[in-house]
């Protein structure tokens, strides 16, 4: 059971470049997320998606863009990366709805660095 | 604003000695749980433990506990009898569902434990 899968684990960008961060989950979650954690500051949220379909923003959400392409997957999109945007992100997923008892599952991160 | 604070960036604990680790949190919302995760050195996230804020019981996981103060708006992760493994960034984090945060999981800024021999 793969849990939540992130790609790439790690990318360097220039300034100006563009990608698309990956996050694929098979445990029928509903609601996914897409965090940057910079040291200090600890987990930061950018984009969510509260149910296939919906996204909106998190605390962060400048400079970048979500798309829920089915229930499974939540791709995070940097249009021209800058070096402020040098994180490790994270996606996660729960399963969602009105339940609070339902922790969150993380993927392996992503260390992004913008050059 | 800061809805989770810990105000500990890092602690020195000794193997077997027992470590508290503080979190408090602010919300108007009745109705919220609290969690904690483990973040070792190879990064990923570990979930520990939960306590959602109808409990009237403190959560316990083994060896972890949470002593959870509700008037306090606090909720502290105890964990006794450290081991070198135990050597981690904490994070607390909460989750609301009835305010315009439904549903989002919020993180404070991160406890760094070492655990010494």
């Amino acid at each position: 059971n793969a849990g939540v899968t992130q790609t790439p684990k790690f990318q360097v960008l220039k300034t100006g470049q563009s990608m698309t961060l990956q996050c694929a989950q098979d445990m029928n979650h509903n609601s996914m997320y897409w965090y940057r954690q910079d040291p200090g500051m600890g987990l930061r949220l950018i984009y969510y998606s509260a149910s296939e379909g919906t996204t909106d923003k998190g605390e962060v959400p400048n400079g970048y863009n979500v798309s829920r392409l089915n229930k499974r997957e939540f791709s995070l999109r940097l249009e021209s990366a800058a070096p402020s945007q040098t994180s490790v992100y994270f996606c996660a997923s729960t399963r969602g709805g009105g339940a609070l008892n339902t922790e969150a599952f993380f993927g392996q991160g992503t260390r992004l660095t913008v050059v | 604003a800061q809805k989770i604070t810990q105000t500990q960036p890092g602690m020195f604990v000794q193997e077997k000695e027992a470590v508290t680790l503080d979190c408090t949190y602010d919300t108007s919302d009745p109705s919220y749980g609290l969690f904690w995760y483990k973040q070792p050195s190879s990064g990923e996230m570990i979930f520990l433990i939960y306590q959602g804020s109808y409990d009237q019981q403190n959560a316990t996981e083994g060896r972890y506990s949470l002593n959870f103060q509700k008037a306090r708006k606090s909720a502290n992760l105890v964990i006794s009898a450290s081991q070198l493994g135990d050597s981690a960034m904490y994070f607390c984090a909460m989750r609301e569902v009835s305010t315009d945060s439904w549903g989002k999981f919020q993180f404070g800024a991160g406890t760094q434990v070492v655990v010494t021999p």
